[in-house]
């Protein structure tokens, strides 16, 4: 079975901290992606990734960064994190040779930014 | 520009009664269209994807959607609904028609309660 595997499942940070979240993935996907979730709000894409050191912004970019160093992990970073990135982060790959568009999902990681 | 819209953010049924999530979809093409659930503290997982073969999709766990081009709707439906059912739920299309870019839009979800 695809694995995603976030680190962490539960965070409470400080505004100002910096925050890092791991994904690890262990199918050779050569996509992989940062979702926000937020209640009536559905997913939204915060950066992607079709390849090592390689990345795109998605739709809501701003007070984030990534990192791929290797190619089955994927880091979102907050260098500053602030109360509004409270949320529900879920990373996911994919693989476009393999698959039509299907989605793997790890279960999330809570951040909460007092 | 490609979007969907769950046009109910709440549903609830009764255990043994059929489910009917609604979606509705707009893209400059022909789309690929997936249903997600995300159980509670879960991921999400893939229930079902229409990708221009057969307009009705079967998916996992009784599921099944219908592609309806003329209306621009992928509902999901269920015979008889299990109180495992209860979940969120989310209509999502592709942001190419190709789909192999992995970008996909999703709606805002519709929570699935079932009552006993």
């Amino acid at each position: 079975d695809v694995k995603v595997t976030q680190s962490s499942r539960y965070l409470v940070k400080r505004t100002g901290e910096k925050v890092f979240l791991e994904c690890v993935q262990d199918m050779d996907h050569e996509n992989m992606f940062w979702y926000r979730q937020d209640p009536g709000l559905g997913l939204r894409l915060i950066y992607f990734s079709y390849d090592v050191k390689m990345k795109e912004k998605g739709d809501i970019p701003e007070g984030y960064s990534v990192s791929r160093e290797k190619k089955e992990r994927f880091s979102l970073i907050l260098e500053s994190a602030s109360t509004n990135q409270t949320s529900m982060y879920l990373c996911a790959s994919s693989s476009p040779g393999r698959s039509t568009g299907e989605l793997f999902f790890g279960e999330g990681s809570r951040l909460t930014v007092l | 520009a490609q979007s969907v819209t769950q046009l109910d953010s709440h549903v609830s049924v009764s255990e043994g009664t059929p489910v009917l999530l609604r979606c509705n979809y707009s893209s400059s093409y022909s789309p690929s269209l997936f249903w997600y659930v995300q159980h509670p503290n879960k991921g999400l997982q893939l229930l079902l994807k229409y990708t221009s073969a057969a307009t009705l999709v079967k998916g996992i766990n009784g599921f099944e959607a219908e592609f309806k081009k003329s209306e621009t709707s992928f509902h999901l439906t269920k015979p008889s609904a299990h109180m495992s059912d209860a979940a969120e739920y989310f209509c999502v299309v592709s942001v190419d028609g190709s789909s192999n870019t992995g970008k996909l839009i999703f709606g805002q979800g519709t929570t699935l309660q079932v009552k006993p």
